[in-house]
């Protein structure tokens, strides 16, 4: 069967620190994978995705970057977080061609 | 103009209520997904449909196309039901791979 891991859960950052997330999935090959950002009292917004190895699409302009080393890792970083990083972040992936995404537990960043 | 709205944002509901979350749209949509949120975060996709009705367990998801309506039903529900529900929407046009548009969520809370 198909997981997905994502870690940290938790953390707590100053601001202008760097930050890593990272997203595995296992139990399927070329998957598409998405992070997505909640902010306190929003919805859900995407922020990157990926078809591929190496392959990132951006959806919204900001101090984040994401990558695809394997097919099956996707990482979220940040040379120096602001304040306005601050949110819950969702880890996703999805078959090729098809609708149904499969989410991560999230980390929760706090920035201070 | 939000692209999805839900209603109600919160809701109540004694144990073994029928409880109704509504969510409508104003894109044309390709599909529509419920999605829950427990407490801790994670999200767990409910439901993908585009057309008519899907049914799993106590959970119920309609769709009508034409007056871009759906409704998630909970029969007989249960305090472990307490959680924030979100509909998202899939658009037809554009868009990249991922780009749900997203509602607020209703938050629900069964009480025993």
């Amino acid at each position: 069967s198909q997981t997905i891991h994502q870690w940290p859960a938790t953390l707590v950052q100053p601001v202008g620190s760097p930050l890593s997330l990272e997203c595995t999935v296992e139990g399927t090959s070329n998957p598409n994978l998405y992070w997505y950002r909640q902010a306190a009292g929003r919805g859900l917004q995407l922020l990157f995705y990926s078809v591929g190895i190496g392959q990132i699409s951006s959806e919204v302009p900001q101090n984040l970057s994401a990558s695809r080393p394997q097919d099956r890792q996707f990482i979220l970083s940040s040379k120096k977080l602001l304040l306005s990083d601050s949110g819950f972040y969702l880890c996703a992936w999805s078959y090729p061609g098809t609708g149904e995404l499969f989410f991560g537990e999230g980390s929760r960043l706090t920035v201070l | 103009k939000n692209e999805v709205e839900q209603s109600p944002q919160n809701l109540t509901a004694q144990e073994g209520e029928f409880i109704t979350i509504n969510c409508s749209y104003s894109v044309g949509i390709s599909a529509l997904h419920w999605l829950q949120q427990h407490p801790g975060g994670g999200i767990v996709s409910l439901f993908m449909l585009s057309s008519g009705k899907k049914k799993h367990g106590r959970l119920i998801a309609t769709i009508n196309i034409q007056e871009k309506h759906s409704s998630l039903h909970i029969t007989a529900s249960h305090p472990r039901d307490s959680a924030v529900y979100i509909c998202a929407v899939r658009g037809i046009y554009g868009g990249s791979q991922g780009n749900l548009i997203f509602g607020k969520g209703t938050k629900l809370s069964v009480k025993p």
